[in-house]
């Protein structure tokens, strides 16, 4: 049961240029997260979606970031005109529902690199 | 959520068993405890959680006292592999935003 899977792993970008993630949850998961650790931070919620929907984007920067999670295919996290304070690594997460008590799963991250 | 107090680092000799504790004395009924650990440059690990009972599963023990103001995550055998960040967070679970604070770096020497 492959884990949540997310593309590219590593990615550098120069500024102003476009940078887009991709996740595919876990098999049977509706639920993704986006989270974001900047150089030695700790991990910050960025937005919640489900199949269409952005259910809370309290975590978002309010320019250049957008997310979406369509009918079909990967979620995508698109970092538009990139800056070098966008370098980290961006983790996606899953859950089955959006339940008390669900378990939410982490991808292996996607790591971006503006120079 | 309730905020959660770690320990900033602990060390634990191979193959013994790693106690690390969580104080989260603010909170609610229904929020439960979960444990994740991230090893440097990988995803945060899914470790266990619970509400009120003890958990275990393959991984670990999750402790949480009667007044569930605090809790125990126990690794009964570490090995080096076990080597990580360990957070305990405090949640409802339902929606997804889970608040890492700085967790307990466990160093576990041979």
């Amino acid at each position: 049961n492959a884990g949540v899977m997310q593309n590219p792993r590593h990615l550098v970008r120069r500024r102003g240029q476009e940078a887009r993630l991709r996740c595919s949850p876990m098999k049977g998961h509706s639920h993704v997260y986006w989270y974001r650790q900047l150089p030695e931070e700790g991990l910050k919620f960025m937005v919640y979606l489900q199949k269409e929907n952005i259910i809370d984007e309290s975590g978002m920067p309010k320019e250049r970031f957008s997310a979406e999670f369509p009918k079909e295919g990967p979620s995508i996290l698109r970092i538009q005109q990139v800056v070098r304070g966008d370098s980290a690594a961006y983790f996606c997460a899953s859950s089955y529902g959006g339940s008390s008590g669900n378990t939410i799963y982490f991808g292996e991250g996607s790591w971006l690199t503006v120079v | 959520d309730a905020k959660t107090t770690q320990p900033p680092s602990m060390d634990c000799a191979e193959g013994r068993a790693a106690n690390l504790p969580c104080n989260h004395s603010t909170i609610s009924g229904n929020e439960y405890v979960y444990w994740y650990r991230q090893i440097h440059s990988q995803g945060p690990q899914y470790i266990i959680h619970g509400l009120k009972n003890n958990e275990t599963n393959e991984m670990a023990s999750l402790i949480i006292t009667e007044d569930r103001k605090s809790s125990t995550l126990i690794l009964p055998h570490a090995t080096l592999r076990d080597t990580a960040v360990y957070y305990c967070i405090v949640t409802l679970g339902n929606t997804g935003k889970l608040i890492f604070g700085q967790g307990t770096t466990l160093q576990v020497k041979p």
